[in-house]
């Protein structure tokens, strides 16, 4: 079997700072996600990657940059973080466009 | 627009009791249909999915769900809870199996009671 590792669990930002996520994944999967959940609004699609240098934008993508340049990572980076904001990141992969997700435990973001 | 709908933001249960957990979709033609849990402080894990062919699926820890056409519904099912069920559920679907469009429900909050 295999793992998603996201690091770090916690991030404490401050308004206006650039804050980056990153996640591992060793099932050698190809396509990669970032979800973002916040209370009462379920999961949104940030960005995801098909494969090693790729980037697709999801439903929420604005304010946020990501970078995959290995198969097994996919970093995000949010631009600017707003004062205020509590949102819990969460980082998948899956085999293709097909299969089910597997997902890491996940970031959880407090802006101050 | 395409969408799904879990309409019980909190359900509350006994241990013992049966369960359904609700879930409604808005997709032209039949999607694929997901239940993910999400225990506390861990990552979603998959319960049971539906491609196709018979509409009763079965899913890990005695978990079923029912998919309806006509209904546009995929409820979740279990015949008697266990306190360690307690967790967060959320419904999600794609159209032509394509999960960078998969769309989540808000979720439902399982408590169950001792």
């Amino acid at each position: 079997g295999g793992i998603i590792t996201q690091t770090p669990k916690f991030l404490i930002g401050q308004e206006g700072q650039k804050l980056t996520l990153k996640c591992q994944q060793n099932f050698n999967h190809d396509t990669m996600y970032w979800y973002r959940q916040d209370s009462g609004k379920g999961l949104r699609l940030i960005y995801y990657s098909i494969t090693e240098n790729d980037l697709q934008k999801g439903d929420l993508s604005e304010g946020y940059d990501a970078s995959r340049e290995k198969k097994s990572s996919f970093s995000l980076t949010v631009t600017s973080a707003q004062k205020n904001e509590m949102a819990v990141f969460l980082c998948a992969s899956s085999i293709g466009s097909n299969e089910r997700l597997f997902f890491g435990h996940g970031t959880k973001l407090s802006v101050l | 627009a395409q969408s799904v709908t879990q309409p019980d933001a909190r359900v509350t249960v006994s241990e013992g009791a049966s369960l359904q957990l609700r879930c409604k979709y808005s997709y032209s033609g039949t999607p694929y249909l997901f239940w993910y849990v999400q225990y506390q402080r861990q990552g979603l894990q998959l319960l049971l999915k539906y491609y196709s062919g018979d509409p009763v699926v079965q899913g890990v820890n005695g978990f079923e769900a029912e998919f309806s056409k006509s209904d546009s519904s995929f409820h979740l099912r279990k015949a008697s809870v266990h306190w360690s069920d307690s967790a967060v559920y959320f419904c999600a679907a794609t159209i032509t199996g394509n999960t960078r469009k998969l769309i989540f429900g808000l979720g439902t909050t399982l408590q169950v009671q001792p």
